[in-house]
């Protein structure tokens, strides 16, 4: 049972650069989540979906480019990257579907750090 | 502002002793809150839940309370280990929030022998 994962674990890349981190769940949980964390701020979610081809805004949106064509994954695209962009990148999912207690509860990856040059 | 809140940035525990981590909602809609515990390198890690038709939860030396009448969260961990070492969330789901969680800044508990 691999759960959450991501990839890459550790990016480097430069101002401009398109880059994608990738997240996988193999639980079929209808919702997916990204945050980003940095000191000071905590986590700040980006953007989520409810199901495949929906989704929608979170806090910091900017800048940032989602999708999800299957239920399993759920990538997230820095179209030109910027310096204000590295940080530590979370993924996380939740069944949501009401039917249990722990139905809302948000599932972690372990983490993308992205640094832009 | 944040809806979340913790009391205090850092907590140091002696081994053995127990810890009370404190969180301050503001949201009296929330109905189900959740504690977090992040390691060094590591994604948040579930630790407990509880929703607001309840006050208290207990799990494996884990304890959370909720006052809905202060609106406030604690979480107790008993005879408090190294491995407790962590930075630790909660988290309050707003009702009818489409399954989004508001977290609190975090309280780093640092555990000394």
């Amino acid at each position: 049972d691999a759960g959450i994962t991501q990839s890459p674990r550790y990016k480097i890349t430069e101002t401009g650069r398109q880059v994608t981190l990738m997240c996988h769940q193999t639980w079929s949980h209808s919702y997916m989540f990204w945050y980003r964390q940095d000191l000071g701020h905590g986590l700040r979610l980006i953007y989520y979906s409810a199901a495949a081809d929906i989704t929608d805004k979170g806090e910091v949106p900017d800048g940032y480019v989602v999708s999800r064509s299957k239920t399993e994954n759920f990538p997230l695209t820095l179209e030109s990257a910027t310096r204000s962009q590295t940080s530590v990148y979370f993924c996380a999912s939740s069944d949501g579907s009401g039917s249990s207690l722990k139905s809302d509860t948000q599932y972690f990856g372990p983490g993308t750090r992205l640094t832009v040059l | 502002g944040e809806s979340v809140g913790l009391h205090l940035p850092t907590l140091s525990v002696q081994e053995g002793d127990n810890s009370i981590i404190n969180c301050a909602y503001s949201n009296s809609a929330s109905d189900y809150f959740i504690w977090y515990k992040q390691e060094s390198g590591k994604g948040p890690q579930f630790i407990i839940d509880i929703r607001s038709n309840m006050d208290k939860r207990q799990g494996q030396r884990v304890t959370v309370l909720l006052n809905k009448t202060v609106k406030h969260l604690s979480l107790q961990i008993a005879a408090t280990q190294p491995g407790d070492s962590a930075v630790y969330f909660c988290a309050e789901n707003i009702a009818d929030s489409w399954g989004k969680l508001q977290f609190g800044a975090g309280t780093q508990v640092v555990v000394t022998p």
